[in-house]
């Protein structure tokens, strides 16, 4: 059963503060995505990872980064928290894909709520 | 990228009905695309996919529906129970392994 954890379940942070969050999962998947939730929005992709130290921009990338040095763990990183980044954050993985633009079910992690005042 | 539309954004049924959610995408190129089902307080789980060579797929009370020359696909539940209640995302795949989000779907299933 795979299995994606992520380091906090609720988070509050004041504004201009670095924040990490972090996910790990155990089924040496290659594939690792950070999304934000938000209501009426759906999920929105900010960073792809699908190797280690390999990383891709997603459709909101600004004001976040990554990094993934062990291939199990992918870590998202807010420079300067602001206001308009309090959210849900989910992060996911997928195994290895074996053809260019092919796509595999992704497994998703408890989400952390973060806060920032 | 891809850009998908889900509708409608709430349903209300009662138990035992029928519900259906529909979502359309722009990407010709997309391949796959899952159904996510998330309750309240939690994580997103696959409840069902289809990939573009398949038209139809049932689960028992549920299937899905794809119509690539139109470019949508639907989400049926037969038979709704209370348990069903909670939000429905679809997704359609782009580029390489990454998935575009609907707005999501809450549904309420009244006993």
């Amino acid at each position: 059963d795979v299995k994606v954890t992520q380091s906090s379940r609720y988070l509050v942070k004041r504004t201009g503060e670095k924040v990490f969050l972090e996910c790990v999962q155990d089924m040496d998947h290659e594939n690792m995505f950070w999304y934000r939730q938000d209501p009426g929005l759906g999920l929105r992709l900010i960073y792809f990872s699908y190797d280690v130290k390999m990383k891709e921009k997603g459709d909101i990338p600004e004001g976040y980064s990554v990094s993934r040095e062990k291939k199990e763990r992918f870590s998202l990183i807010l420079e300067s928290a602001s206001t308009n980044q309090t959210s849900m954050y989910l992060c996911a993985s997928s195994p290895e894909l074996m053809l260019a633009g092919d796509t595999d079910t992704q497994y998703f992690g408890p989400g952390t709520r973060l806060t920032v005042l | 990228g891809e850009n998908v539309e889900q509708h409608p954004s709430t349903l209300s049924v009662q138990e035992g009905d029928s519900a259906v959610i529909k979502c359309t995408y722009s990407d010709s190129a997309s391949n796959y695309f899952p159904w996510y089902k998330q309750e309240l307080g939690k994580r997103p789980q696959l409840i069902i996919d289809i990939r573009s060579n398949v038209g139809e797929k049932k689960d028992q009370r549920i299937a899905v529906t794809l119509n690539k020359t139109a470019k949508h696909f639907s989400l049926h539940i037969t038979e709704t129970q209370p348990e069903d209640s909670a939000v429905y995302f679809c997704a359609a795949s782009w580029g390489y392994g990454k998935l575009t989000f609907g707005q999501g779907t809450i549904l309420t299933v009244h006993p």
